[in-house]
């Protein structure tokens, strides 16, 4: 089966920096995504990895290893505001696009 | 504002009843994803629909069925209500096959309430 696996929960301190991980196993790989949720919000796009390597997005990166079905969301200099859900997605060789259960970051002051 | 319109905001009803939910897309984008979401849980997939044909189903029950119409909204139906349908329910929609880095943009969901 499909399945996409990530922390569900994260703690970290305003100013720090934050990895959230996520391994995934699905039927093809067309590249892998990011998504932040507000309690109460719907999910907004931060980012995409279609190949290997890293890319960054002001005080985000992220990050993918195809061969090891592993990506990761990095998150710099923490605010109070980064507080909320994260999730990774994939989209499979139909066209779906499967997301992780989410992991809530918290950030301590 | 993500220009994905979902209607209505808010649903309440009875077990056992019909509701139907609304998805306008973003302008130009021909992909409706619809996703449930129940209290501290995932985006669950439902169903794809690609330029008014379905593309792919998720975990969707057979009590639920949608379509998505020539001017491309979408419409979700949800029959014989139970009360663990209570969830928040997104449609997001995305650019043409063949972008494929084309993020999902979501509506703001509607959150169904079964009693």
């Amino acid at each position: 089966g499909q399945s996409l696996e990530q922390p569900s929960e994260v703690t970290a301190v305003e100013g720090a920096i934050v990895q959230i991980n996520c391994t995934y196993q699905t039927s093809g790989f067309y590249g892998l995504s990011w998504y932040q949720q507000h309690d109460g919000g719907a999910p907004t796009f931060l980012s995409y990895n279609a190949l290997d390597g890293l890319e960054e997005t002001g005080r985000f990166s992220s990050f993918l290893s195809r061969s090891d079905s592993y990506g990761y969301l990095l998150l710099q200099e923490l605010q109070m505001k980064d507080s909320a859900s994260y999730f990774c997605a994939v989209r499979d060789q139909d066209d779906k696009i499967i997301f992780g259960k989410g992991t809530r970051l918290h950030i301590l002051p | 504002d993500s220009g994905v319109t979902q209607t209505p905001k808010h649903l309440i009803t009875a077990t056992g009843q019909r509701v139907t939910l609304r998805c306008s897309p973003r302008s130009g984008d021909l992909s409706v994803y619809w996703y449930q979401q129940s209290l501290d849980q995932g985006l669950q997939f439902l169903i794809q629909y690609y330029n008014g044909e379905e593309r792919a189903k998720g975990n969707i029950l057979e009590r639920f069925s949608a379509q998505q119409f020539p001017d491309l909204h979408s419409e979700l139906n949800l029959s014989s209500l139970e009360l663990g349908d209570s969830a928040l329910y997104f449609c997001a929609s995305s650019a043409p096959l063949g972008v494929q880095n084309s993020p999902l943009h979501f509506g703001n969901g509607t959150r169904l309430t079964v009693t």
